[in-house]
């Protein structure tokens, strides 16, 4: 079985631009959640989706967006970028909404540089 | 509400030399533990899961942990430590709280000498 893909794995832009990151969860998988990490504030929670709809979200200001799509795929968003949202973002996917005994499954993550 | 500490922001073993990865967590609920590794420049990999069966909890490449209750820890161990270890180990708590349900520790980076 596939794991976790995410696209792309490395991407650089510029401040004031906007990004488009894509998770594709493991088959079956109908929940995703996004997670910044960065060497300062570690891993932070963004978002969690299941069966498209969201259901935590994680104190980041609203530049930051996501969505899901019906066959689970995920996407987050982040307008207007700043220097500090230079960071890897990893996208981990499970059966059930995470809470519980359910492993989450990470992606590789997506590394993006704002200049 | 809950949190999770991992007391130990790096370590440094010697190859061959038991690993001691150590996990304190506070949750109002029943709460399942985990433990990720990441090497580097790549994403997180379950290494074991509590869920309130065993206490004692073997997972992938030798790797175990123990569920003290009382104490509120779940420390990570390895009898022979290998250079393959080396890498970021994260401990993590999720419980069904109603709200936010999944916290990561800040990480503790195990280096392995020669």
């Amino acid at each position: 079985k596939a794991g976790v893909t995410q696209t792309p794995r490395y991407l650089i832009k510029t401040r004031g631009q906007q990004v488009t990151l894509s998770c594709s969860p493991i088959s079956g998988h109908r929940s995703v959640s996004w997670y910044q990490q960065t060497p300062g504030q570690g891993l932070q929670f963004l978002f969690e989706y299941f069966s498209e709809t969201q259901r935590n979200k994680g104190n980041f200001p609203g530049r930051f967006s996501g969505r899901q799509f019906s066959n689970s795929r995920s996407e987050m968003n982040v307008s207007t970028l700043e220097l500090g949202d230079s960071a890897l973002y990893l996208c981990a996917s499970s059966l059930v909404p995470s809470g519980g005994s359910d492993t989450q499954y990470f992606g590789p993550g997506t590394r993006l540089t704002v200049l | 509400a809950q949190s999770v500490t991992q007391l130990d922001s790096h370590v440094s073993v010697s190859e061959g030399t038991p690993v001691l990865l150590r996990c304190n967590y506070s949750s109002s609920y029943s709460p399942s533990l985990f433990w990720y590794v990441q090497h580097p420049n790549k994403g997180l990999q379950l290494l074991l899961k509590y869920t309130s069966a065993a206490t004692l909890v073997k997972g992938i490449n030798g790797f175990e942990a123990e569920f003290k209750k009382s104490e509120t820890s779940f420390h990570l161990t390895k009898p022979s430590a290998h250079m393959s270890d080396a890498a970021e180990y994260f401990c993590v708590v999720s419980a069904d709280t109603g709200g936010f349900k999944t916290i990561f520790g800040a990480g503790t980076r195990l280096f392995v000498k020669a």
